[in-house]
Protein backbone atom coordinates (compact mmCIF):
# COMPACT_ATOMS: atom_id res chain seq x y z
CA UNK A 1 0.00 0.00 0.00
CA UNK A 2 1.42 3.54 -0.96
CA UNK A 3 2.54 5.61 2.00
CA UNK A 4 3.23 9.43 2.62
CA UNK A 5 7.43 8.78 3.31
CA UNK A 6 9.23 11.68 5.61
CA UNK A 7 13.54 12.23 5.78
CA UNK A 8 14.74 12.50 8.20
CA UNK A 9 13.06 10.73 10.91
CA UNK A 10 15.38 13.08 13.35
CA UNK A 11 16.27 16.17 13.55
CA UNK A 12 18.53 17.86 15.98
CA UNK A 13 19.66 21.65 15.76
CA UNK A 14 21.10 24.47 17.31
CA UNK A 15 18.65 27.60 18.09
CA UNK A 16 18.93 29.62 15.30
CA UNK A 17 19.42 27.70 12.77
CA UNK A 18 17.26 26.97 9.41
CA UNK A 19 16.08 23.07 8.90
CA UNK A 20 14.43 21.51 6.09
CA UNK A 21 11.84 18.47 6.55
CA UNK A 22 11.31 16.23 3.60
CA UNK A 23 8.13 14.56 2.26
CA UNK A 24 7.16 12.26 -0.58
CA UNK A 25 3.43 12.55 -0.87
CA UNK A 26 1.37 9.45 -2.10
CA UNK A 27 2.09 9.72 -6.23
CA UNK A 28 -1.25 10.51 -7.29
CA UNK A 29 -2.48 12.95 -4.80
CA UNK A 30 -3.59 16.33 -5.19
CA UNK A 31 -3.20 17.68 -1.94
CA UNK A 32 -0.28 18.61 0.78
CA UNK A 33 0.16 18.91 4.07
CA UNK A 34 1.92 19.77 7.29
CA UNK A 35 0.93 19.26 10.75
CA UNK A 36 2.69 19.65 13.78
CA UNK A 37 2.47 18.00 17.21
CA UNK A 38 4.13 19.32 20.40
CA UNK A 39 4.91 15.77 22.64
CA UNK A 40 1.74 14.93 24.47
CA UNK A 41 -0.32 17.62 22.57
CA UNK A 42 -2.96 17.07 19.86
CA UNK A 43 -2.27 17.69 16.29
CA UNK A 44 -2.28 21.00 14.87
CA UNK A 45 -2.72 22.03 11.69
CA UNK A 46 0.59 24.20 9.86
CA UNK A 47 -0.49 24.79 6.05
CA UNK A 48 -2.13 23.04 2.94
CA UNK A 49 -0.81 23.18 -0.60
CA UNK A 50 -2.75 22.66 -3.88
CA UNK A 51 -2.08 23.31 -7.27
CA UNK A 52 1.64 24.69 -6.28
CA UNK A 53 0.61 27.23 -3.98
CA UNK A 54 -0.35 27.67 -0.19
CA UNK A 55 -4.02 26.77 0.03
CA UNK A 56 -5.08 27.64 3.66
CA UNK A 57 -2.17 28.30 6.45
CA UNK A 58 -3.33 28.52 10.23
CA UNK A 59 -1.80 31.51 12.84
CA UNK A 60 1.31 28.80 13.54
CA UNK A 61 2.22 29.09 9.99
CA UNK A 62 4.16 32.93 10.09
CA UNK A 63 7.13 34.11 8.27
CA UNK A 64 9.79 31.91 9.44
CA UNK A 65 8.08 28.87 7.69
CA UNK A 66 8.19 28.18 4.09
CA UNK A 67 6.73 25.07 1.79
CA UNK A 68 7.58 24.47 -1.54
CA UNK A 69 7.27 21.64 -4.21
CA UNK A 70 10.59 21.54 -5.90
CA UNK A 71 9.58 18.86 -8.38
CA UNK A 72 6.58 16.39 -9.11
CA UNK A 73 7.65 14.35 -5.77
CA UNK A 74 8.76 16.06 -2.97
CA UNK A 75 7.19 18.42 -0.22
CA UNK A 76 9.50 20.79 1.86
CA UNK A 77 8.87 22.22 5.03
CA UNK A 78 11.95 24.75 5.47
CA UNK A 79 11.61 26.60 9.15
CA UNK A 80 14.06 29.40 9.44
CA UNK A 81 15.96 30.97 12.65
CA UNK A 82 14.40 28.19 14.85
CA UNK A 83 13.10 28.37 18.36
CA UNK A 84 13.38 26.50 21.29
CA UNK A 85 9.37 26.34 21.14
CA UNK A 86 9.62 24.79 17.30
CA UNK A 87 10.93 21.12 19.36
CA UNK A 88 7.39 18.99 17.76
CA UNK A 89 7.09 16.01 15.43
CA UNK A 90 6.83 17.12 12.01
CA UNK A 91 4.09 15.22 10.26
CA UNK A 92 3.21 15.18 6.27
CA UNK A 93 -0.29 14.59 4.90
CA UNK A 94 -1.60 14.16 1.50
CA UNK A 95 -4.60 13.67 -0.02
CA UNK A 96 -6.39 12.10 -3.09
CA UNK A 97 -8.64 14.65 -4.65
CA UNK A 98 -11.68 16.83 -3.23
CA UNK A 99 -13.97 14.51 -3.74
CA UNK A 100 -11.92 11.97 -1.34
CA UNK A 101 -11.54 13.92 1.76
CA UNK A 102 -9.14 11.18 3.49
CA UNK A 103 -5.71 12.07 4.52
CA UNK A 104 -2.75 9.97 4.89
CA UNK A 105 0.07 10.77 7.21
CA UNK A 106 3.30 9.97 7.03
CA UNK A 107 5.65 8.63 9.84
CA UNK A 108 6.76 12.10 10.92
CA UNK A 109 9.92 14.07 11.30
CA UNK A 110 10.93 14.57 15.43
CA UNK A 111 12.64 18.06 15.51
CA UNK A 112 14.88 18.51 18.62
CA UNK A 113 15.80 22.42 18.87
CA UNK A 114 18.85 22.84 21.07
CA UNK B 1 -12.10 29.25 13.15
CA UNK B 2 -13.02 25.87 14.18
CA UNK B 3 -12.48 24.68 17.68
CA UNK B 4 -13.18 20.86 18.64
CA UNK B 5 -13.56 19.37 21.93
CA UNK B 6 -12.81 16.18 23.10
CA UNK B 7 -13.89 13.89 25.81
CA UNK B 8 -13.03 11.82 28.15
CA UNK B 9 -9.00 12.52 28.14
CA UNK B 10 -8.24 9.23 29.53
CA UNK B 11 -10.97 6.50 29.01
CA UNK B 12 -10.01 2.72 31.02
CA UNK B 13 -12.27 0.16 30.02
CA UNK B 14 -12.07 -3.67 30.66
CA UNK B 15 -11.16 -5.75 27.51
CA UNK B 16 -14.19 -6.96 25.94
CA UNK B 17 -16.61 -3.86 26.94
CA UNK B 18 -17.46 -0.60 24.85
CA UNK B 19 -15.71 2.69 24.61
CA UNK B 20 -17.12 5.75 23.69
CA UNK B 21 -15.33 9.00 22.46
CA UNK B 22 -17.01 12.57 22.19
CA UNK B 23 -16.45 15.26 19.95
CA UNK B 24 -18.36 18.83 19.92
CA UNK B 25 -17.48 20.98 16.93
CA UNK B 26 -18.41 24.82 16.50
CA UNK B 27 -18.10 25.82 12.76
CA UNK B 28 -21.87 24.82 11.35
CA UNK B 29 -19.96 24.50 8.23
CA UNK B 30 -17.49 21.61 8.97
CA UNK B 31 -18.72 18.78 6.70
CA UNK B 32 -15.96 16.34 7.38
CA UNK B 33 -15.34 14.01 10.25
CA UNK B 34 -12.33 11.72 10.85
CA UNK B 35 -11.60 9.95 13.95
CA UNK B 36 -7.16 8.85 13.93
CA UNK B 37 -5.70 6.20 16.06
CA UNK B 38 -2.27 7.02 16.69
CA UNK B 39 0.26 4.32 18.73
CA UNK B 40 3.22 5.86 20.59
CA UNK B 41 5.56 7.20 18.88
CA UNK B 42 3.56 5.95 15.31
CA UNK B 43 1.67 8.18 12.64
CA UNK B 44 -1.88 8.87 13.17
CA UNK B 45 -3.57 6.58 11.15
CA UNK B 46 -7.60 6.74 10.11
CA UNK B 47 -9.94 4.76 11.13
CA UNK B 48 -13.22 6.06 10.03
CA UNK B 49 -14.81 8.95 8.72
CA UNK B 50 -18.02 10.22 8.50
CA UNK B 51 -19.44 13.40 6.24
CA UNK B 52 -22.08 15.52 6.96
CA UNK B 53 -24.85 14.61 5.22
CA UNK B 54 -25.05 10.92 7.23
CA UNK B 55 -25.99 10.50 10.66
CA UNK B 56 -24.28 7.08 11.05
CA UNK B 57 -21.07 4.84 9.78
CA UNK B 58 -20.15 1.01 10.85
CA UNK B 59 -17.32 -0.89 10.12
CA UNK B 60 -16.96 -4.34 11.63
CA UNK B 61 -15.83 -3.08 15.72
CA UNK B 62 -15.83 0.47 14.96
CA UNK B 63 -18.81 3.23 14.75
CA UNK B 64 -19.54 7.07 14.54
CA UNK B 65 -22.57 8.78 15.15
CA UNK B 66 -23.24 12.67 13.77
CA UNK B 67 -25.42 15.33 15.36
CA UNK B 68 -25.07 18.23 13.01
CA UNK B 69 -27.94 20.02 15.13
CA UNK B 70 -25.88 19.43 18.20
CA UNK B 71 -22.85 19.86 16.74
CA UNK B 72 -21.20 16.64 17.92
CA UNK B 73 -19.95 13.17 16.69
CA UNK B 74 -19.08 9.77 18.70
CA UNK B 75 -16.83 7.17 18.23
CA UNK B 76 -17.69 3.46 19.46
CA UNK B 77 -15.63 0.93 19.98
CA UNK B 78 -17.61 -2.40 20.99
CA UNK B 79 -15.89 -5.75 22.03
CA UNK B 80 -12.72 -4.22 22.58
CA UNK B 81 -9.33 -5.91 22.77
CA UNK B 82 -5.72 -4.72 23.85
CA UNK B 83 -4.82 -3.77 20.71
CA UNK B 84 -7.32 -0.81 20.93
CA UNK B 85 -4.93 1.05 23.19
CA UNK B 86 -4.21 3.81 21.86
CA UNK B 87 -4.80 7.63 21.59
CA UNK B 88 -7.63 8.61 19.45
CA UNK B 89 -8.11 12.24 17.83
CA UNK B 90 -11.28 13.24 16.48
CA UNK B 91 -10.84 15.79 13.86
CA UNK B 92 -13.38 18.51 11.69
CA UNK B 93 -12.63 20.03 8.24
CA UNK B 94 -14.39 23.11 6.97
CA UNK B 95 -15.89 23.53 3.25
CA UNK B 96 -12.84 22.45 0.47
CA UNK B 97 -11.09 19.66 -0.26
CA UNK B 98 -7.69 21.89 0.94
CA UNK B 99 -8.97 22.66 4.22
CA UNK B 100 -6.97 21.55 6.87
CA UNK B 101 -8.24 19.54 9.93
CA UNK B 102 -9.06 20.86 13.41
CA UNK B 103 -8.04 17.59 15.89
CA UNK B 104 -9.45 17.19 18.77
CA UNK B 105 -7.19 16.87 22.28
CA UNK B 106 -7.08 13.22 22.28
CA UNK B 107 -8.17 10.35 24.10
CA UNK B 108 -6.39 8.16 25.81
CA UNK B 109 -8.18 4.67 25.80
CA UNK B 110 -6.65 1.97 27.83
CA UNK B 111 -7.47 -1.79 27.64
CA UNK B 112 -7.61 -3.62 30.53
CA UNK B 113 -7.35 -7.11 30.55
Amino acid sequence: EPEVTQTPSHQVTQMGQEVILRCVPISNHLYFYWYRQILGQKVEFLVSFYNNEISEKSEIFDDQFSVERPDGSNFTLKIRSTKLEDSAMYFCASGEEFTNEKLFFGSGTQLSVL
Amino acid sequence: GENVEQHPSTLSVQEGDSAVIKCTYSDSASNYFPWYKQELGKRPQLIIDIRSNVGEKKDQRIAVTLNKTAKHFSLHITETQPEDSAVYFCAARGGGGADGLTFGKGTHLIIQP
